[in-house]
């Protein structure tokens, strides 16, 4: 199965500043996903993120919120925006293996608080 | 609504006892079931999935007991050890599209 990179593992932030969220693979992928898993709960999907194309965002996830970058079949980017307090989570990129592989793998996380 | 819905929410067994852990889910294009667990501090790690053309998935201790007709899946953790404390999630999707995760169950192994 794919190995994934995130940066950075933890961050504290204050409120109205943005922090990017690197996901790096180790071989080339289609799909890469961000989630947030808010303390305790369970993981939500923010956006499916294609090499080449827009990202496509769930309901309740917007661009401006969460701008998403794709540049290559092993890259992307999560940018939290604006950050206020209720942003506290983990993030987390993932990926889907190829075909017949090993499912989905994902990275170790993103543990953000905002102050 | 794509839903699965996971139970139960914590759970504590003894040492060397059965682990059973339930989901049901509600849309039929779903057709790959995954289990996860996850430790504190760090994601969740594949621990085993199944696809409907069997019933059942066994891996070690782990096991999966999958019921298409009643759309109900579970994951049997045989001879749980304290190492196996953690949270674990079931998910589902079709084939090559987006997870949807339950809630997840709080697992403790009592030694």
């Amino acid at each position: 199965s794919a190995v994934i990179s995130q940066k950075p593992s933890r961050d504290i932030c204050q409120r109205g500043t943005s922090l990017t969220i690197q996901c790096q693979v180790d071989s080339q992928v289609t799909m890469m996903f961000w989630y947030r898993q808010q303390p305790g709960q369970s993981l939500t999907l923010i956006a499916t993120a294609n090499q080449g194309s827009e990202a496509t965002y769930e309901s309740g996830f917007v661009i401006d919120k969460f701008p998403i970058s794709r540049p290559n079949l092993t890259f992307s980017t999560l940018t939290v925006s604006n950050m206020s307090p209720e942003d506290s989570s983990i993030y987390l990129c993932s990926v889907q293996a190829p075909q017949g592989g090993n499912g989905y793998t994902f990275g170790s996380g993103t543990r953000l608080t905002v102050v | 609504q794509q839903q699965v819905k996971q139970s139960p929410q914590s759970l504590i067994v003894q040492k060397g006892g059965i682990s059973i852990i339930n989901c049901a889910y509600e849309n039929t294009a779903f057709d790959y079931f995954p289990w996860y667990q996850q430790f504190p501090g760090k994601g969740p790690a594949l621990l085993i999935a199944i696809r409907p053309d069997v019933s059942e998935k066994k891996e070690g201790r782990f096991t999966i007991s999958f019921n298409k007709s009643a759309k109900q899946f579970s994951l049997h953790i045989m001879d749980s050890q304290p190492g196996d404390s953690a949270t674990y999630f079931c998910a589902a999707s079709p084939w090559g599209n987006k997870l949807v995760f339950g809630a997840g169950t709080i697992l403790r192994v009592k030694s």
